[in-house]
C-alpha cells in the first residue's frame, strides 16, 4: 500500500499570499488530520476530517482552513500568509472511525512552507 | 488542555549504550503514542500503549505506560546510529472526551556517537 502523500514537498511564498497544500491518505483511510510543526511550538493540531466533514479543529485563526473530498483526499489552505506561518505542515491518515478507540496515525513527509 | 513534557530535551549517547526517554503528562494518560522523526520529515510510528502498566517492545525499543504516574518511558538497548532522530510522545485527546487531536511533547533529540 502506498503511504500518505503530501504535495508539494517545499513551498516558498511571500507575506499576504495564500497557499494550498494537498494530502492523499492511505487507501481505505477516511480520517485525515493536519498538524503544524515549528521549532518553538512543536507539533500542533490544526483540524481533522472524516468523510468530508470537519470533526475537530485546533486553536488556529480562521486563515487556516481545509476540506476533504469524496475520495478522502484533503487540502488545507492558508490565506493572507504571515511570517509566523513558516512551518512543516504534516498530514496524517487513520483507519479510525468516529467513536472508536486508539488507532495508529500514519504521517506523510510533510510540506515545508517558508514565508518571506 | 493536556500538556506532555519530555525529558531530556536532547541526549548524546555513545553507540552501544542504553538510554531512556521520559514523557510526563499534566493529566491522566488514557493512552500514548511514540513516534520517531528524522529532521524535516514525517513521523514514523513506534508504539501505541493503551492501558496502564502496558509494556511493548519492538526490536531494541521498549515502551511502558505508568498510568498512575501519568508517565511513559521509552528505552533503547544497545543503541545504534539508526536510532538517531527526534522521539515524540503523543496523547489522544479523544480518549479524554476532547477534540484536539493528538497532543505532542516537544520531542527528545537523540544523537548517537560512534
Amino acid at each position: 500500500k502506498a503511504g500518505v502523500t503530501q504535495t508539494p514537498r517545499y513551498l516558498i511564498k511571500t507575506r499576504g499570499q495564500q497557499v494550498t497544500l494537498s494530502c492523499s491518505p492511505i487507501s481505505g483511510h477516511r480520517s485525515v488530520s493536519w498538524y503544524q510543526q515549528t521549532p518553538g511550538q512543536g507539533l500542533q493540531f490544526l483540524f481533522e476530517y472524516f468523510s468530508e466533514t470537519q470533526r475537530n479543529k485546533g486553536n488556529f485563526p480562521g486563515r487556516f482552513s481545509g476540506r476533504q473530498f469524496s475520495n478522502s483526499r484533503s487540502e488545507m489552505n492558508v490565506s493572507t500568509l504571515e511570517l509566523g506561518d513558516s512551518a512543516l505542515y504534516l498530514c496524517a491518515s487513520s483507519p479510525r472511525s468516529p467513536g472508536q478507540g486508539m488507532e495508529k496515525l500514519f504521517f506523510g513527509s510533510g510540506t515545508q512552507l517558508s514565508v518571506l | 488542555s493536556q500538556e506532555l513534557e519530555q525529558s531530556p530535551q536532547s541526549l548524546i549517547v555513545q553507540e552501544g549504550k542504553n538510554l531512556t526517554i521520559n514523557c510526563t503528562s499534566s493529566k491522566t494518560l488514557y493512552g500514548l503514542y511514540w513516534y520517531k522523526q528524522k529532521y524535516g520529515e514525517g513521523l514514523i510510528f513506534l508504539m501505541m500503549l493503551q492501558k496502564g502498566g502496558e509494556e511493548k517492545s519492538h526490536e531494541k525499543i521498549t515502551a511502558k505506560l505508568d498510568e498512575k504516574k501519568q508517565q511513559s518511558s521509552l528505552h533503547i538497548t544497545a543503541s545504534q546510529p539508526s536510532h538517531a532522530g527526534i522521539y515524540l510522545c503523543g496523547a489522544d485527546s479523544f480518549l479524554r472526551g476532547g477534540a484536539d487531536g493528538l497532543t505532542f511533547g516537544k520531542g527528545t533529540h537523540l544523537i548517537i556517537q560512534p
